[in-house]
């Protein structure tokens, strides 16, 4: 199975500023994932990550709030822009390595903004 | 479009019970069904992964079974540790996607 490495693990920000969260795994997978966990809430997809083009959004999120990069087939990285105290929640990555089949998720990145 | 709810929301069981988690959905045409465990602010440990053909898979002291014609799947936890306690997790994916829709989840606290 995938071993995911997401960073940083937690941060605490101020609003209006970004966070850039990394996620690395160790092998070539297909499909990679972001999720976002608001507080006492369950997970809710941000978007899928492409590699080599844009992100695909899910309803209620936009490219210049949660840009997303995907350089190759074992890294990408989410940032969380101009951020206010909504955005506090545990952001996770997710990998599925041959399509559908079982999910995999990084330990996630607990994000406070004061 | 696919819904996911979790039944109970919470449970508080003491250490040595049997215990029944579950999960339906509202969209029966899925390929498969994966349970997660999750420990306060952390990320997601999958536990089972059942897939549309199977009716059961185990693991240890616990064993998940799905009923696609009905929407609905159980996790069993035998014998439960206070170390089970954490929320539950089911996730099934979109229709056609490889994009998970995730339940509510389930707070198991187990007290010794």
């Amino acid at each position: 199975s995938a071993v995911i490495s997401q960073k940083p693990s937690r941060d605490i920000c101020q609003r209006g500023t970004s966070l850039t969260i990394q996620c690395q795994v160790d092998s070539q997978v297909t499909m990679m994932f972001w999720y976002r966990q608001q507080p006492g809430q369950s997970l809710t997809l941000i978007a899928t990550a492409n590699q080599g083009s844009e992100a695909t959004y899910e309803s209620g999120f936009v490219i210049d709030k949660f840009p997303i990069s995907r350089p190759n087939l074992t890294f990408s990285t989410l940032t969380v822009s101009n951020m206010s105290p909504e955005d506090s929640s545990i952001y996770l990555c997710s990998v599925d390595e041959h399509s559908n089949t079982e999910a995999f998720f990084g330990q996630g990145t607990r994000l406070t903004v004061v | 479009k696919q819904e996911v709810t979790q039944i109970p929301a919470a449970l508080s069981v003491p250490e040595g019970e049997n215990l029944v988690l579950n999960c339906s959905f509202t969209d029966s045409a899925i390929y498969n069904l994966q349970w997660f465990r999750q420990d306060p602010g952390k990320g997601l440990t999958s536990l089972l992964l059942i897939q549309s053909s199977q009716r059961e898979q185990t693991s240890g002291r616990l064993n998940a079974s799905l009923d696609k014609s009905s929407g609905r799947s159980t996790l069993y936890i035998a014998a439960s540790q206070p170390g089970d306690s954490a929320t539950y997790l089911c996730a099934v994916p979109t229709s056609g996607t490889y994009k998970y829709i995730f339940g509510t989840g389930t707070r198991l606290k187990v007290l010794a």
